[in-house]
């Protein structure tokens, strides 16, 4: 196993449902990332949280609401997503934001309805 | 704007045949670049990285060569076996962009018994 965790590894939510995505690494890492991977495009930096604070917002809607509260857990909050909005959320974490090594969770594979 | 592309999208062989994945990028000013493999359901491993100083990587059956100048790089598959089945993406960290990666679509590998 990488030491990522990712809950739950499916969901399936209506489009005015509110959900929480979890990731949680056991590394000893300072750095966490969110990707979204949909079938259509290539993996996206969503948001980068280094030493628990947000560096990277790459320009994604609000209705996608990341939380950090410490360095090993980080949460994206969901809340009125559109069906273009189904994908694959990956969680990485690395050293610090920077480092050449990632280590990715298995995802959360996410269906809007 | 960074842009990397794969070719083959797919790519189905017999058992113990040599291939070559293709990756090309749009700007050679990249810090390094690196191939990761991706099994269904499953985040990234990474397989390779090269620096940007540097020509080629191996391990094992694997080699992954850099031509930063024509935006280039090939990962070479020795005697392919169908557990190398997986979706094998590159990815070019670049400079000012938080030292972040920029993926490629990926291209599916299936290696028949």
């Amino acid at each position: 196993e990488t030491g990522v965790t990712q809950t739950p590894r499916h969901l399936v939510m209506g489009m005015t449902n509110k959900k929480s995505l979890k990731c949680e690494q056991h590394l000893g890492h300072n750095a966490m990332y969110w990707y979204k991977q949909s079938a259509k495009k290539p993996l996206e930096l969503m948001f980068v949280y280094n030493f628990k604070e947000q560096t990277e917002n790459n320009s994604v809607p609000s209705r996608f609401s990341p939380e950090c509260p410490n360095s090993s857990h980080l949460f994206l909050h969901l809340h009125t997503l559109q069906p273009e909005d189904s994908a694959l959320y990956l969680c990485a974490s690395s050293q610090e934001q920077g480092t050449d090594t990632q280590y990715f969770g298995p995802g959360t594979r996410l269906t809007v309805l | 704007k960074q842009e990397v592309t794969q070719i083959p999208a797919a790519l189905s062989v017999p058992e113990g045949e040599n291939l070559v994945l293709n990756c090309s990028f749009t700007d050679s000013a990249i810090y390094n670049l690196q191939w990761f493999r991706q099994d269904p359901g499953k985040g990234l491993t990474s397989l390779l990285l090269i620096q940007s100083s540097q020509r080629e990587q191996t391990s094992g059956r694997l080699n992954a060569s850099l031509d930063k100048s024509s935006g280039r790089s090939t990962l070479y598959i020795a005697a392919s076996q169908p557990g190398d089945s997986a979706t094998y993406l590159c990815a070019v960290k670049i400079w000012g962009y938080g030292q972040n990666f920029v993926f490629g679509p990926g291209t599916r590998l299936s290696v028949l018994p």
